[in-house]
């Protein structure tokens, strides 16, 4: 069965620290999606990055980072340089062809960034 | 429209009664899928519909809980008899097609007093 494991439930950094939210996943199939949601304090679910099991390229957007690592099974999550407006819960996820490619969620990460 | 529609954005029902939660879908998205977050607590997958394919309904926690999907765009949550843990932020969500980028919509909070 799938799963994804948030290990870390909170984090608080000062603006202008960097930030690494760690997310690992278990799966069966071959072919499977991770993502990365932002959830602010105002609820609604941001999509932030999706990428597929056959790409293990790490992808740079601006102050966001990605390090996806099949071996681990792991796909981090770094925040350079962060600042207030980054405070928010963080959603990683995982979707396969066992689950119908619904999404399952990790428990989330709470970044709180202090000025 | 441009993203996904949910209504009502905030439902305050009595226990015992029936709720009915829409969602519109991003247009030309086949995948649609309906979540559910209670308060501090992680994202729980309810039910998933793609295309003309029987819906997924393994994660609707009872059977007072139904959904559909009419004519492959708009669906509908219903809750029966709802209960105080009913009471949650219900998120709609679909893609392009399953396994493509689902983008969520702004939820229905729901609280049941």
């Amino acid at each position: 069965a799938q799963k994804v494991t948030q290990a870390q439930t909170e984090i608080s950094v000062v603006e202008k620290e960097d930030v690494t939210l760690d997310c690992v996943y278990e799966t069966r199939d071959t072919t499977y999606y991770l993502f990365w949601y932002k959830q602010p304090p105002s609820g609604e679910l941001v999509f932030l990055i999706r990428r597929n099991s056959f790409d293990e390229q790490n992808e740079i957007s601006g102050r966001y980072s990605w390090n996806f690592q099949k071996s681990t099974s792991s796909f981090n999550f770094t925040i350079t340089a962060s600042q207030v407006v980054d405070s928010a819960v963080y959603f990683c996820a995982l979707s396969d062809k066992d689950s119908g490619y619904a999404l399952n969620f990790g428990k989330g990460t709470s970044l709180l960034v202090t000025p | 429209g441009a993203g996904v529609s949910q209504s009502p954005s905030n439902k305050v029902t009595e226990k015992g009664k029936d709720v009915e939660l829409r969602c519109d879908p991003i247009s030309g998205h086949t995948a649609l899928y309906w979540y559910r977050q209670s308060l501090g607590q992680g994202l729980e997958f309810l039910i998933y519909f793609q295309g003309n394919s029987a819906p997924d309904k393994s994660g609707l926690p009872s059977d007072r809980f139904s959904a559909e999907r009419t004519g492959g765009s708009v669906s509908t949550l219903t809750i029966q008899r709802t209960q105080q843990e009913d009471s949650a932020v219900y998120l709609c969500a679909s893609s392009a097609t399953a396994g493509n980028t689902i983008y969520f919509g702004e939820g229905s909070w729901l609280t049941v007093v």
